[in-house]
């Protein structure tokens, strides 16, 4: 069975410094991975995935993903957060002969305060 | 949200009442999905559709009923049978249902039980 962790329920940061939204994963094959942002009341928008090659992946909005095999990591990263970045965080994976079934994260909120 | 529109936006239902959530599409996606989304956890997956006339339980498919007649719609019932089915859902698509595609969202339909 594959799994996801989002470690924190929430995350504040300042505006202008750098964030971090922390994922780790548990699949028994090749891990397909995916953040997805979440604005109140909306349905989730796509920022990113990973599925082979370069370990840093970049996405919408200047956000970024670095996977980590050894860790079994996917933390999503962005080097100067904005206030309109608060929202819900979500990361996904899905793995190889497990057809298009995503497993979901329970969620990070990011607040970025002024 | 990109061309996946969901209707109603607020769905107010009596115990013991179906209800049908729309679900269209004009992105030529060959699947569909249904997620369920519950405050401080992540998405389930209900159900999903990879072709026209085919659909698959999901995690948490009791209690819910899909169909699958046009390539366009994927309509979600949600029956009597439902225990808890006061949530925040969301339909989803991508263009093959591979492991590695995207899936793309709607903005949502909230069901509240009276």
């Amino acid at each position: 069975a594959q799994s996801v962790a989002q470690p924190e329920d929430q995350v504040n940061v300042a505006e202008g410094n750098p964030l971090t939204v922390k994922c780790t994963y548990s699949v028994s094959g090749n891990p397909y991975l995916f953040w997805y942002v979440q604005y109140p009341n909306r349905g989730l928008q796509f920022l990113l995935k990973y599925i082979t090659g370069d370990n840093l992946v970049k996405g919408s909005y200047g956000f970024e993903a670095e996977f980590n095999k050894s860790q079994t990591s996917f933390h999503l990263k962005k080097p100067s957060a904005l206030v309109s970045d608060s929202a819900l965080y979500f990361c996904a994976v899905s793995q190889y002969n497990a057809g298009n079934m995503l497993t979901f994260g329970g969620g990070t909120r990011l607040m970025v305060k002024p | 949200d990109g061309g996946i529109t969901q209707s109603p936006k607020y769905l107010f239902r009596k115990e013991g009442q179906n209800v049908t959530l729309s679900c269209e599409q004009n992105l030529n996606h060959d699947a569909m999905y249904w997620y369920r989304q519950d405050p401080g956890q992540g998405l389930r997956l209900i159900y999903y559709s990879q072709i026209v006339n085919d659909f698959q339980k999901g995690d948490i498919a009791e209690g819910y009923s899909v169909s699958r007649e046009k390539k366009e719609s994927f309509p979600l019932t949600v029956t009597s049978a439902q225990k808890n089915p006061t949530a925040f859902y969301l339909c989803a698509s991508s263009q093959d249902g591979r492991n590695t595609d995207t899936q793309y969202f709607g903005p949502g339909t909230r069901l509240t039980v009276l």
